[in-house]
C-alpha cells in the first residue's frame, strides 16, 4: 500500500537553531512532493513541492526541502528558525498516476525562544 | 479576496440532525475536495470533484453527500450526524493535480 511516514509526532527546537522535519514515503514511480503547514485554527497552507529537476527545493517563509530519491525521503528544513515557524507540518505525496494526495500524520513543530 | 470560503466556520448541532456545509472559490480551479481532520490532526479525503464530475469517494458513509453545482462551488450535506462526526472539515480546490488551497475549516460538533 502506498504511504508517507512523519516519524515524528512533535519537533522541538530552539529559536535560531537548525530544524528538519522528516518525511518519508513508499510510492511507486516519481512522485510529486509536497509539504503544507497549518497554524491552529487555521486552514492549510502550501509551502513548496518538487516535481522534478534540483533536489533542493526552495519554498515560503524560508523553508526548504531536500528530495532523496534512493532514500524515499523529503525532509523540511530551515537554517534558523523562528517562534512564528511553531505549527502544524504535512507532508504529501502524488504518484503521477492519479489526483489524489497521500498524507503523512503530521508533525507538531515548537520553536522556543 | 478570500480564496477558498467555507461556511459555517463553526457548527454546533444535535445527533441526528441534518446539515449542510459550503464551499466557494475563486481561483478558477477545476478541481474541489473534502477533507476531514480528527481530533488527532490526522487528515482524510472525503471526496473530490472534477468539472462537477466526482472523482474521488473514499470510504465514508452515504449519510454524507457532496454536491457541485458548478466548478467554483462543492457542498457537503450530513444525514443523521452522529457522535463520530464531529471534526473540522476542510475544503480544497486546485487546477487538475495542481497545488491544493484550502479553506479556513468548519468545526463541527455533534452533542
Amino acid at each position: 500500500a502506498q504511504s508517507v511516514a512523519q516519524p515524528e509526532d512533535q519537533v522541538n527546537v530552539a529559536e535560531g537553531n537548525p530544524l528538519t522535519v522528516k518525511c518519508t514515503y513508499s510510492v511507486s514511480g516519481n512522485p510529486y512532493l509536497f509539504w503544507y503547514v497549518q497554524y491552529p485554527n487555521r486552514g492549510l497552507q502550501f509551502l513548496l513541492k518538487y516535481i522534478t529537476g534540483d533536489n533542493l527545493v526552495k519554498g515560503s517563509y524560508g523553508f526548504e526541502a531536500e528530495f532523496n530519491k534512493s532514500q524515499t525521503s523529503f525532509h523540511l528544513k530551515k537554517p534558523s528558525a523562528l517562534v512564528s515557524d511553531s505549527a502544524l507540518y504535512f507532508c504529501a505525496v502524488r504518484p503521477q498516476s492519479n489526483y489524489q494526495l497521500i498524507w503523512g500524520a503530521g508533525t507538531k513543530l515548537i520553536i522556543k525562544p | 479576496d478570500t480564496a477558498v470560503s467555507q461556511t459555517p466556520k463553526y457548527l454546533v448541532t444535535q445527533m441526528g440532525n441534518d446539515k449542510s456545509i459550503k464551499c466557494e472559490q475563486n481561483l478558477g480551479h477545476d478541481t474541489m475536495y473534502w477533507y476531514k481532520q480528527d481530533s488527532k490532526k490526522f487528515l482524510k479525503i472525503m471526496f473530490s470533484y472534477n468539472n462537477k464530475e466526482l472523482i474521488i469517494n473514499e470510504t465514508v458513509p452515504n449519510r454524507f453527500s457532496p454536491k457541485s453545482p458548478d466548478k467554483a462551488h462543492l457542498n457537503l450535506h450530513i444525514n443523521s450526524l452522529e457522535l463520530g462526526d464531529s471534526a473540522v472539515y476542510f475544503c480544497a480546490s486546485s487546477q487538475v493535480a495542481g497545488d491544493q488551497y484550502f479553506g479556513p475549516g468548519t468545526r463541527l460538533l455533534v452533542l
